[in-house]
C-alpha cells in the first residue's frame, strides 16, 4: 500500500494568516491527489482533486500544488470557518490511502 | 443534488455481522462508483471498498475476506456487510460517491457510528 504522511500534525493560525500542509507519499502517485475539510462530527468535503484542480463551490483561497510524491495545499488568508482537520488521499494505485490529518486551528 | 444516507444498527456484537444500508436520494446511481470508508472515533479514515453502478467491486485487502459490498439500483442503495466484527471495528461508517475508479469522493453521506461492544 501507497503510505501518505501529513506535516504538521497541527497548527494554529490568525485569521488573515497564509497556511501551508504539506503531504507525502510513499511512491510516485502521478498527481492523483486529493485534499478534504473536515469539520467537528461532519463528513469530509473535497476541496482540491488531481492535485490542483478546485472542487465547485470551494472557495478559490484553497490551492493545491505538487507532483511526484510532494504535494501541499494553501489557504491564504485564513478564515475563522477554515478550522477542522485537513486530509489528503491518493488515488493512483492500490487500495486509497488517506494521511493522517492535520488539524488547524485558529 | 444528491445526497446520501447511512443507516443501519448503532451496536453490534463482537464476532457477529454489521450491516449497513445506504440510500442515495436527488441523482441517480448510474454511471457513478460507491464506496465506504470508515473512521474509528478521534482517528483517520480508511477506506473499505466501492462498487459500480453495474455490481463491480473492489476493495481493501485488509478487510476483503471480511466485505460484501451490493448494490440495488432499484431502489437508489448500497449495502455494506462486515462480518467477525471486534472492536477494532468501532467507527463511524460513511458512504462516498465517485465519479470514477480514480477515487475522488464528491459527495459523503453524514456518516453512522457503530460500535462493537457485547
Amino acid at each position: 500500500d501507497i503510505q501518505m504522511t501529513q506535516s504538521p500534525s497541527s497548527l494554529s493560525a490568525s485569521v488573515g494568516d497564509t497556511v501551508t500542509i504539506t503531504c507525502r507519499a510513499s511512491q510516485s502517485i502521478r498527481g492523483y491527489l486529493n485534499w478534504y475539510q473536515q469539520k467537528q462530527g461532519k463528513a469530509p468535503k473535497l476541496l482540491i482533486y488531481s492535485a490542483s484542480k478546485l472542487q465547485g463551490g470551494v472557495p478559490s483561497r484553497f490551492s493545491g500544488s505538487g507532483s511526484g510524491t510532494d504535494y501541499t495545499l494553501s489557504i491564504s488568508s485564513l478564515h475563522p470557518e477554515d478550522l477542522g482537520t485537513y486530509y489528503c488521499q491518493q488515488a493512483w494505485s492500490g487500495p486509497v490511502t488517506f494521511g493522517p490529518g492535520t488539524r488547524v486551528d485558529i | 443534488q444528491v445526497q446520501l444516507q447511512e443507516s443501519g444498527p448503532g451496536l453490534v456484537k463482537p464476532s457477529e455481522t454489521l450491516s449497513l444500508t445506504c440510500t442515495v436520494s436527488g441523482g441517480s446511481m448510474t454511471n457513478y462508483y460507491w464506496s465506504w470508508i470508515r473512521q474509528p472515533p478521534g482517528k483517520g479514515l480508511e477506506w473499505i471498498g466501492y462498487i459500480y453502478y453495474n455490481g463491480n467491486t473492489n476493495s481493501n485487502p485488509s478487510l476483503k475476506s471480511r466485505v460484501t459490498i451490493s448494490v440495488d439500483t432499484s431502489k437508489n442503495q448500497l449495502s455494506l456487510i462486515l462480518t467477525s466484527v471486534t472492536a477494532a471495528d468501532t467507527a463511524v461508517y460513511y458512504c462516498a460517491r465517485h465519479p470514477s475508479a480514480a477515487e475522488v469522493f464528491d459527495s459523503w453521506g453524514q456518516g453512522t457510528l457503530v460500535t462493537v461492544s457485547s
